[in-house]
């Protein structure tokens, strides 16, 4: 069964400063798709990033960038520029389909409480 | 403004009361979802569908059913609440077999359901 770890329940950075949340994964498949959701103080659910397995090259989005490594099974999510509406919980997430069915897994979460 | 609508927004429930969360999506999405959010667990899977007419078990489904008689619809119903079913449920919809594999979840406001 496939699993994923958040190893950091809570970080904290400075404002304007770079963060890594990171995130390690466990499965047998090769065929995949790596997902980081942030979720604000107003509960939503916002997709941050996203990451195919088989791209070797790592996914950019403005500030938001990522480091996966995949014989190490991990998708670290590097936040550039911190700013103060970065404040959340970050989501790590892991997609793949098995016999047809397309089944998300979830870490714990990592609390980011950006400072000014 | 497309997405998922949850309802309601938060509720309270007398233990061993039975109670039905509505989440309704309007994208087409063959794929639905329900999660409960938990502190320290992250988003745990409650109930999937694939398609309308078809439904699975998640990783927490005891106490839960679903239904998905269409496309659109996917409620989730507690036939005898109890305390620790208190928690902030999710629905997400996806759309895998119908686009790209790389299709992330679009997720509801969530209900904050609490037992007492």
């Amino acid at each position: 069964a496939q699993t994923v770890t958040q190893s950091q329940p809570e970080m904290s950075v400075q404002e304007a400063e770079t963060v890594t949340l990171s995130c390690t994964y466990d499965t047998s498949e090769n065929n995949y798709y790596l997902f980081w959701y942030k979720q604000p103080p107003s509960r939503q659910m916002i997709l941050v990033i996203r990451q195919e397995a088989y791209k070797q090259q790592n996914a950019t989005e403005n500030r938001f960038s990522v480091n996966f490594q995949k014989a190490a099974k991990s998708f670290s999510l590097k936040i550039s520029d911190s700013q103060l509406g970065d404040t959340a919980m970050y989501f790590c997430a892991f997609m793949s389909s098995t016999s047809g069915t397309y089944k998300y897994i979830f870490g714990t979460g990592t609390r980011l409480k950006v400072l000014a | 403004t497309a997405g998922i609508t949850q309802a309601p927004t938060s509720q309270i429930l007398a233990a061993g009361r039975s109670m039905t969360l509505r989440c309704t999506q309007d994208m087409r999405h063959n794929a639905m979802y329900w999660y409960r959010q938990d502190l320290g667990l992250g988003l745990r899977l409650i109930h999937y569908s694939n398609t309308a007419g078809t439904t699975g078990k998640g990783e927490v489904p005891d106490g839960y059913s679903v239904s998905r008689a269409n496309t659109d619809d996917f409620p989730l119903t507690l036939a005898s609440a109890v305390p620790s079913q208190t928690s902030v449920y999710f629905c997400a919809s996806s759309d895998p077999a119908g686009g790209s594999f790389d299709q992330p979840q679009h997720f509801g406001d969530g209900t904050r359901l609490s037992i007492l």
